[in-house]
């Protein structure tokens, strides 16, 4: 059974400083892994998709990098703003969708 | 588009009844899956559906039912709500998950339920 860990749990930081999250899995035999964004009280944002046989992907400020050997995943966003505060997910693709439980980033203006 | 819609969006039950979630997608996609959200635990998979008559269960699927007669309706079905049914309730869609540009997951906003 697939597992997905997010630490950690929560994360505060400054207005401008690059954020990192990690994700890890325990079943490397997976299809790709997609990171969403979930604001209080709303669904889910894809905010990027990594196939199974790419090593990182990137939109704007966003990066995510994946080595599916050792299971992990990470999350970087650059320059944070008041406007990046949110949960974000990893969810992992085995022909199921496996989700860590989020990190609840806060960024103080 | 509408992109995958939710209906009712707060719902209140009293144990023992019965009720059903709505979902809906207009974007042709044949995966669809039902979530449940509870504090700390992430999201968990109650069922999901590759097509249209064609569904399996998830993680846990007991107490609720689905069924798939139609590409763009996926409706979960609370046989007998319980307390412990009370969560949010997401329902996805995406074109499939085993292809490698079309597994974006797309969500619904939510249903938020209390069972009393």
């Amino acid at each position: 059974k697939q597992e997905v860990t997010q630490i950690p749990a929560a994360l505060s930081v400054p207005e401008g400083e690059n954020l990192v999250l990690n994700c890890s899995f325990t079943d490397s035999a997976i299809y790709n892994l997609q990171w969403f964004r979930q604001d209080p009280g709303k669904g889910l944002t894809s905010l990027l998709l990594i196939q199974s046989s790419q090593r990182e992907q990137t939109s704007g400020r966003l990066n995510a990098s994946l080595d599916k050997s050792s299971g992990r995943s990470t999350l970087y966003i650059a320059a944070s703003q008041p406007g990046d505060s949110a949960t974000y997910l990893c969810a992992v693709n085995d022909y199921k969708l496996s989700f860590g439980a989020g990190t609840t980033v806060t960024v103080r203006a | 588009n509408a992109g995958v819609t939710q209906t009712p969006k707060f719902q209140v039950l009293k144990t023992g009844q019965s009720m059903t979630l709505q979902c809906a997608q207009d974007m042709n996609h044949e995966y669809m899956s039902w979530y449940r959200q509870d504090p700390g635990m992430g999201l968990r998979l109650i069922h999901y559906s590759v097509g249209a008559g064609i569904t399996d269960q998830g993680e846990v699927p007991n107490g609720y039912n689905v069924s798939r007669s139609t590409t763009e309706d996926f409706p979960l079905r609370l046989l007998s709500a319980a307390p412990s049914q009370t969560s949010v309730y997401f329902c996805a869609s995406s074109f499939s998950l085993r292809s490698s540009t079309t597994d974006t997951q797309y969500f619904g906003p939510g249903t938020r339920l209390t069972v009393l």
